[in-house]
C-alpha cells in the first residue's frame, strides 16, 4: 500500500538549517508529484511547496521562497526540504504528500508528519 | 493569492443531522478546482471533495460537494460518529494553493 515517511524534524535556533526526507514506497514515486504541507499546533493547514515528478518543476509559497529548496531522488524514491534561515513562525507539523492522478494538485495520501519546532 | 474563508468556524450537531460548511473564495476558483478534505486529531488530513463535486476513492456518498466560482459547500447528509473532525476546503486552480481556515464539526 502508499506509505509515506517523514523524517528530520527536531528543535533548531532561528537562523539555522534543516532538512526534511520523505520516503515513499507502495507507488510509482516517479510519475506523481508531491507536495510539502505544513500545519502549527492548533492551527490550519498550510501549502509549503510542490515538486513535479521528474524534479524540473517546482513552486513556492511565498512565506518560504528563497529558504526552502525542495528537491527529490527518484532512484530513492525519496523527497527532500531543505529549510535555511528557520524562523519561529515555520514551527510546524510537516507533512508530504502524493499528488492524486484524479486532480493534480489534491493529495491523495499523506504521511503521519515531522515536528519543526524552531526556538532560541 | 486566493483566500478561502469557511464558516462557520464551528458547528454543534448531533449524530444523524445534517451537516453543511462553506467556503468563500475571494477570487473565482479556475474550473471549480477546489476540494475538501477531513482532518482527526493527531491524523493527516484525508482528501473526501475534488472539482468541487467528485468524491474521492472509498468516500461514502453521505458527503457531498457542490458550488462554483466563489462559493462551494460540503454537505453531510447524516452525521456518523466519525465524521466529527475538522474540514478544509482547497483550491488549487491557481498558485499558491491555499486552504480555508477550517471548520470544526463537533459533537452536540
Amino acid at each position: 500500500q502508499v506509505r509515506l515517511v517523514e523524517s528530520g524534524g527536531g528543535v533548531v535556533q532561528p537562523g539555522r538549517s534543516l532538512r526534511l526526507s520523505c520516503a515513499a514506497s507502495g507507488f510509482s514515486f516517479s510519475s506523481y508529484g508531491i507536495h510539502w504541507v505544513r500545519q502549527a499546533p492548533g492551527k490550519g493547514l498550510e501549502w509549503v511547496a510542490v515538486i513535479s515528478f521528474d524534479g524540473s518543476k517546482k513552486y513556492y509559497a511565498d512565506y518560504v521562497k528563497g529558504r526552502f529548496i525542495i528537491s527529490r531522488d527518484n532512484s530513492k524514491n525519496t523527497l527532500y526540504l531543505q529549510m535555511n534561515s528557520l524562523r519561529p513562525e515555520d514551527t510546524a507539523m510537516y507533512y508530504c504528500a502524493k499528488e492524486s492522478i484524479l486532480a493534480a494538485g489534491t493529495s491523495d495520501y499523506w504521511g503521519q508528519g515531522t515536528l519543526v519546532t524552531v526556538s532560541s | 493569492e486566493i483566500v478561502l474563508t469557511q464558516s462557520p468556524g464551528t458547528l454543534s450537531l448531533s449524530p444523524g443531522e445534517r451537516a453543511t460548511l462553506s467556503c468563500r473564495a475571494s477570487q473565482s476558483v479556475t474550473s471549480s478546482n477546489l476540494a475538501w478534505y477531513q482532518q482527526k486529531p493527531g491524523q493527516p488530513p484525508r482528501l473526501l471533495i475534488y472539482g468541487a463535486s467528485s468524491r474521492a476513492t472509498g468516500i461514502p456518498d453521505r458527503f457531498s460537494g457542490s458550488g462554483s466560482g466563489t462559493e462551494f459547500s460540503l454537505t453531510i447528509s447524516r452525521l456518523e460518529p466519525e465524521d466529527f473532525a475538522v474540514y478544509y476546503c482547497q483550491q488549487y486552480g491557481s498558485s499558491p494553493l491555499t486552504f480555508g481556515g477550517g471548520t470544526k464539526v463537533e459533537i452536540k
